[in-house]
């Protein structure tokens, strides 16, 4: 089945810092790929998406690039602020099917 | 626009009771879904409703069901609770049709079991 990786952490950055975090998938077809961020005490947003091979996917400084060659979809920025700390998790769905599977998440803490 | 809107916001229980949580989609939007997040089990997808039937289902106990109403508002039902139910219980919205739409979430209902 589909399957999600994603490296777990926490990651701890001080402000203006480069942010990578790592995630690969395993699925059938070709997946949407999702980046979702959670902060304390609320729901999940939609942080970006990307539907196809070599797309990608931005907002608010952040950036993921759909790899099929490698089915990765690490997300990157350039330089955090403290009000990015939350958990951010990669998740995928296969094309109409609208179930997600998500990654475990992984905790980012930024310090001023 | 507003958000998806879940009820309550907390929930306490005891072993062998049932609760019902209910959840507003965004306006327009017919699909609903919902996930369970614990901290062992991170994110698990219970099932997905779309005018009004259940189009996908994920690996739970039969305990676990749900159902949506013509309003496209869903309810989601848990019965003879156990301790491992303690979790955020978390609902998304989509438009439903057409591929690779986001699914949105609401901030979720908190359930602890006593």
């Amino acid at each position: 089945g589909d399957s999600v990786t994603q490296m777990e952490g926490p990651v701890t950055l001080s402000e203006e810092a480069f942010l990578t975090i790592n995630c690969t998938y395993t699925a059938t077809g070709y997946p949407s790929l999702f980046w979702y961020v959670q902060y304390p005490g609320e729901g999940l947003q939609l942080l970006l998406k990307a539907t196809k091979a070599d797309d990608k996917g931005s907002n608010k400084g952040f950036e993921a690039t759909y790899r099929k060659e490698t089915t990765s979809f690490h997300l990157e920025k350039g330089s955090v602020q403290v009000s990015d700390s939350a958990v951010y998790f990669c998740a995928l769905t296969g094309g109409s099917n609208y179930k997600l599977t998500f990654g475990k998440g992984t905790l980012l803490t930024v310090n001023p | 626009k507003a958000g998806v809107t879940q009820t309550p916001r907390y929930l306490i229980k005891t072993r062998g009771q049932q609760v019902t949580l209910s959840c507003s989609p965004i306006s327009g939007h017919r699909s609903v879904s919902w996930y369970q997040q614990t901290p062992g089990q991170g994110l698990q997808f219970l099932f997905e409703y779309f005018s009004e039937t259940q189009r996908n289902k994920g690996n739970f106990p039969g305990r676990f069901s749900g159902r949506q109403f013509s309003n496209s508002r869903s309810e989601m039902n848990v019965s003879t609770l156990e301790l491992g139910d303690s979790a955020l219980y978390l609902c998304a919205s989509s438009p439903g049709t057409g591929d690779n739409q986001p699914q949105h979430f609401g901030d979720g209902t908190r359930l602890s079991i006593l």
